[in-house]
């Protein structure tokens, strides 16, 4: 798999639930972020979590980090028919100058 | 306060054209990075530039590919003799400080790159 996979693939729940969506890497991390991207969109950054980090709010978003495992959950409280988009959870190695890994994504639908 | 700007939104090529892509990062940022999106894909990095300096390329094809980021201007992703199969998104992101310092990138809404 590749590194920053994010699990489901899909999600569809209904107006007010709550949303969680999961992400795998495989490599060492500095840092691992949570963007959305709306349909055609660019991308907009959501919320970043360091390495010796276990948990981190914004909002109604909530990311935890499990280095243990390799993996990262992001949790949207609340949700809103707004908070149909796609997901993708990113990597970064840091020291010095790498791009961002992403995985392929979550795409979460909101019914109203 | 603008955000990273890309042009043109949507670029149609013929095969062998050559493709051009414009970046600008907020004011105020000195990294830039260009990823590719295919449909129903996440983003892959290509290349990571500071002012005048290519810093890592290592996700850039080896051909017909290259990008620069002059003291003046836009970054610029140039595309060679187009193919099909380089028809994507292209997104473009800035930052103001390196990645090992903070990490979060900017991006601009994207270029899409249709190759007839």
């Amino acid at each position: 798999s590749q590194q920053g996979e994010e699990d489901p693939q899909a999600l569809s729940i209904q107006e007010g639930e709550n949303a969680t969506m999961n992400c795998s890497y495989k490599t060492s991390i500095n840092n691992l972020q949570w963007y959305r991207q709306n349909s055609g969109r660019g991308l907009v950054h959501l919320i970043l979590i360091r390495s010796n980090e276990r948990e981190k709010h914004s909002g109604r978003l909530r990311v935890t980090l499990d280095t243990s495992k390799k993996s990262s959950s992001l949790l949207i409280t609340a949700s809103r028919a707004a908070d149909t988009a796609s997901y993708f959870c990113a990597t970064g190695s840091g020291g010095g100058a790498d791009g961002l890994t992403f995985g392929k994504g979550t795409h979460l639908i909101i019914q109203p | 306060n603008a955000g990273v700007m890309q042009n043109p939104r949507h670029l149609v090529r013929r095969r062998g054209q050559e493709a051009r892509l414009r970046c600008s990062p907020v004011k105020g940022h000195s990294h830039v990075y260009w990823y590719r999106q295919l449909p129903e894909e996440g983003l892959k990095f290509m290349v990571y530039l500071q002012k005048e300096n290519i810093i890592d390329e290592s996700g850039m094809p080896k051909e017909r590919f290259s990008a620069e980021f002059p003291k003046e201007g836009p970054s610029i992703l140039r595309i060679q003799q187009v193919v099909r199969g380089d028809s994507a998104a292209y997104f473009c992101a800035s930052s103001p400080m390196s990645p090992g310092t903070s990490g979060e990138q900017f991006f601009g809404p994207g270029t899409r790159l249709t190759v007839l």
